[in-house]
């Protein structure tokens, strides 16, 4: 079945700068790529996401880049905000399948 | 747009007892409905897919007849965990799929904190 290795676990980063989460995955099938942030004790939120026939996609600070030939999708969050703090997820589909896999999570943290 | 609704959202039981979770997409029919279970500090673990008028299909390693899923229509999933342990106590998230196939985007719902005494 398809895996998904999320890097890094942990990022802290000052208010202002930029972040990036990277995922790889496992399946060549694999065509959909989201991203979701979670707070603590919240569902998780979808913020942006990706399909294979892109190689890049931007909302405002949120962008994600895509590399279907190495099997690697990336999440850029530029000038962040104390808001930005939360675990983020990224996940992919299987092909023609709904379900999808989920990275093991980025807690994020930016500081003043 | 793509509001799932997800009640209760906290449920503290005593063991043996069974509790009910539901998942509704309250603006948009939802052909497949997924749930998902969460430890601390965790990722998602699907638990179950589930189609409208049809059976779940459990991940490998879950109970079927301890997590009964009923999606009774395109709405509304239900997951009701049966005969609860402590062991049971987790934080089950439920989402609603839009589309089908490759065009198929999951919304989330809100939680619920199960603890069971």
């Amino acid at each position: 079945g398809e895996n998904v290795e999320q890097h890094p676990s942990t990022l802290s980063v000052q208010e202002g700068d930029s972040a990036v989460i990277k995922c790889t995955y496992s399946d060549s099938a694999s065509n959909y790529f989201p991203w979701y942030k979670q707070e603590l004790g919240k569902g998780p939120q979808l913020i942006i996401d990706i399909r294979s026939n892109v190689g890049e996609k931007k909302d405002q600070r949120i962008a994600v880049t895509l590399n279907k030939t190495a099997k690697h999708f990336s999440l850029h969050i530029t000038e962040t905000q104390p808001e930005d703090s939360a675990v983020y997820f990224c996940a992919s589909d299987s092909g023609t399948a709904s379900k999808l896999t989920f990275g093991t999570g980025t807690r994020l943290q930016v500081t003043l | 747009g793509a509001v799932v609704s997800q009640h209760p959202s906290r449920v503290i039981c005593k063991s043996g007892t069974s509790v009910k979770i539901e998942c509704r997409s309250l603006d948009f029919q939802a052909t497949t409905m997924f749930w998902y279970r969460q430890f601390p500090k965790q990722s998602l673990m699907l638990m179950a897919t589930s189609n409208e008028g049809s059976k779940a299909t459990y991940e490998q390693g879950v109970e079927k007849d301890k997590f009964l899923i009923n999606h009774a229509s395109l709405t509304l999933s239900t997951l009701t965990v049966t005969s609860a342990h402590p062991e049971d106590s987790s934080f089950y998230i439920c989402s609603a799929g839009t589309g089908a196939g490759a065009k198929n985007i999951q919304y989330f719902g809100a939680g619920t904190r199960l603890s069971v005494l």
